[in-house]
C-alpha cells in the first residue's frame, strides 16, 4: 500500500518557472526523502528532511515538511530542461527498515 | 548509479521460464532492496534483506524468492515468470545500520518483458 501520495499526478511548465509538487502521508514518521526519476532509470536521492525540521534547502530545491497535516512540498526554483523527470516522496516504516514510495509526480519543463 | 550495478538490463522471457535477475554494489551496505514498479505506480517493495542471513519479505513477494549470496550481491529470481511480472525492477542498498536514516542507493534498473 502507498504511504506517500503526490500531487499532483502530472505537471507541466515554461523553463525559468518554479514548479511545486506536494506528498501527503499517513503515519508518523521521523523523515521524509525526496528521489528523482529520469525516465526509465533509477531513482536518485535528492533531499531528506527530519521530523524536528519545517524547512530545508539544497540548491534550486526547497522542502517543507508539516507533520500536524502529514505533508510535505518539494520546491524547484527556476527550473530547467534537465528537471524533466519524475519526483517521488519516500516515508520510513518501523524503525527506518523500508521504505514507502508515492507514485510520483512527473514533471516537464518545456523550453 | 554506478556503485549498484544490475543484470540484465533488459530481458524478454516467456512465460512458465524461471528468470534471475542480479544486483551488486561496491558501496559497503549492509541493506539492499528489490522493488518493481509499473507504469503510472510508484515502487513497491518486492523483498529486502539486512545481511547474508536475514531476508524479509516485502509487500509483493509471491511469485518471486532471493539469495543474498554475499553482502555485495543480491539476487531476485522469478520461479516460473508470468505476463503480469511484466515491469521495472529495481536494486537498492542503504546504510541505514550506521545512520538514522534509510536513504537507498538505487541501480539502474532491469526491465523484463514477459510474453
Amino acid at each position: 500500500s502507498q504511504q506517500g501520495e503526490e500531487d499532483p499526478q502530472a505537471l507541466s511548465i515554461q523553463e525559468g518557472e518554479n514548479a511545486t509538487m506536494n506528498c501527503s502521508y499517513k503515519t508518523s514518521i521521523n523523515n521524509l526523502q525526496w528521489y528523482r526519476q529520469n525516465s526509465g532509470r533509477g531513482l536518485v536521492h535528492l533531499i531528506l528532511i527530519r521530523s524536528n525540521e519545517r524547512e530545508k534547502h539544497s540548491g534550486r530545491l526547497r522542502v517543507t515538511l508539516d507533520t500536524s497535516k502529514k505533508s510535505s512540498s518539494l520546491l524547484i526554483t527556476a527550473s530547467r530542461a534537465a528537471d524533466t523527470a519524475s519526483y517521488f516522496c519516500a516515508t520510513p516504516g518501523v524503525g527506518n527498515e523500508k521504505l514507502t514510495f508515492g507514485t510520483g509526480t512527473r514533471l516537464t519543463i518545456i523550453p | 548509479d554506478a556503485d549498484v550495478t544490475q543484470t540484465p538490463r533488459n530481458r524478454i522471457t516467456k512465460t512458465g521460464k524461471r528468470i534471475m535477475l542480479e544486483c551488486s554494489q561496491t558501496k559497503g551496505h549492509d541493506r539492499m532492496y528489490w522493488y518493481r514498479q509499473d507504469p503510472g505506480l510508484g515502487l513497491r517493495l518486492i523483498y529486502y534483506s539486512f545481511d547474508v542471513k536475514d531476508i524479509n519479505k516485502g509487500e509483493i513477494s509471491d511469485g518471486y524468492s532471493v539469495s543474498r549470496q554475499a553482502q555485495a550481491k543480491f539476487s531476485l529470481s522469478l520461479e516460473s515468470a508470468i505476463p503480469n511480472q511484466t515491469a521495472l525492477y529495481f536494486c537498492a542498498t542503504s546504510d541505514a545500520g550506521r545512520t538514522s536514516y534509510n536513504e537507498q542507493f538505487f541501480g539502474p534498473g532491469t526491465r523484463l518483458t514477459v510474453l
